[in-house]
């Protein structure tokens, strides 16, 4: 079975930009997988951030945008706030009918 | 807004079966080919495991690493979603979250429930 890779961890200084990515050991990531984004903080439930690869959902700042960067899927974070340090989640939707989550990143804001 | 409301035990003995259900707000739940309602989970201090889905009208899937343990079914006269899981063990302590997958070409986890959190302990 494929397995999404996720750095396990990334720091970024407030105001910077950060560029998380999500990888598929089988091959490489493309919108045919719709891509999805999820934000995750201790002991709450994952919020969703991006889908379809690069749209945001309700209520998302801009600051978040995702993307394929070469043969995976991203997700960039543009002046990063203090509250942006999170664990953060890729979902692929194979088409199997499956679904694959990454392992998550976790990201810190210092 | 919808909402997903779950219940079942916080508590099972190893060896023996998890139960959840799941109940949403809204009749979307029997929206044939729109939505896929599943599970997933997150063990302590780890990432998120997909553990399967299912649409109503059509069929289930299930991650392959735990197919042989886990039923998904539905009912939409109650508007309820429910899991089973199979001779646990410590290895299946988590938060349990059940999902709305929205599919309509965009494939992505839009609803969750509040989570449930299951300890497999004797």
């Amino acid at each position: 079975q494929a397995v999404v890779t996720q750095e396990p961890s990334f720091s970024v200084s407030p105001g910077g930009t950060v560029t998380l990515t999500c990888g598929l050991s089988s091959g490489s990531v493309s919108t045919s997988y719709y891509p999805s984004w999820y934000q995750q903080t201790p002991g709450q439930t994952p919020r969703t951030l991006i889908y379809n690869t690069n749209v945001r959902s309700s209520g998302v700042p801009d600051r978040f945008s995702g993307s394929i960067l070469g043969n995976k899927a991203a997700l960039t974070i543009t002046g990063a706030q203090a509250d942006d340090e999170s664990d953060y989640y890729c979902a692929l939707y194979m088409s199997s009918d499956t679904s694959l989550l990454g392992g998550g990143t976790k990201l810190t804001v210092l | 807004q919808l909402q997903l409301q779950q219940s079942g035990p916080g508590l099972v003995k190893p060896s023996e079966t998890l139960s959840l259900t799941c109940t949403v707000s809204a009749d979307s739940i029997s929206r044939r080919g729109t939505y896929y309602w599943g599970w997933i989970r997150q063990p302590p201090g780890e990432g998120l495991e997909w553990i399967g889905n299912m649409y109503f009208g059509g069929g289930t899937y299930y991650n392959p690493s735990l197919k042989s343990r886990v039923t998904i079914l539905g009912d939409t006269s109650k508007r309820q979603l429910s899991l089973k899981v199979n001779s646990v063990t410590a290895s299946d302590t988590a938060v349990y979250y059940c999902v709305r997958l929205l599919r309509s070409g965009l494939y992505f986890f839009d609803y969750w429930g509040q989570g449930t959190v299951v300890t497999v302990s004797s």
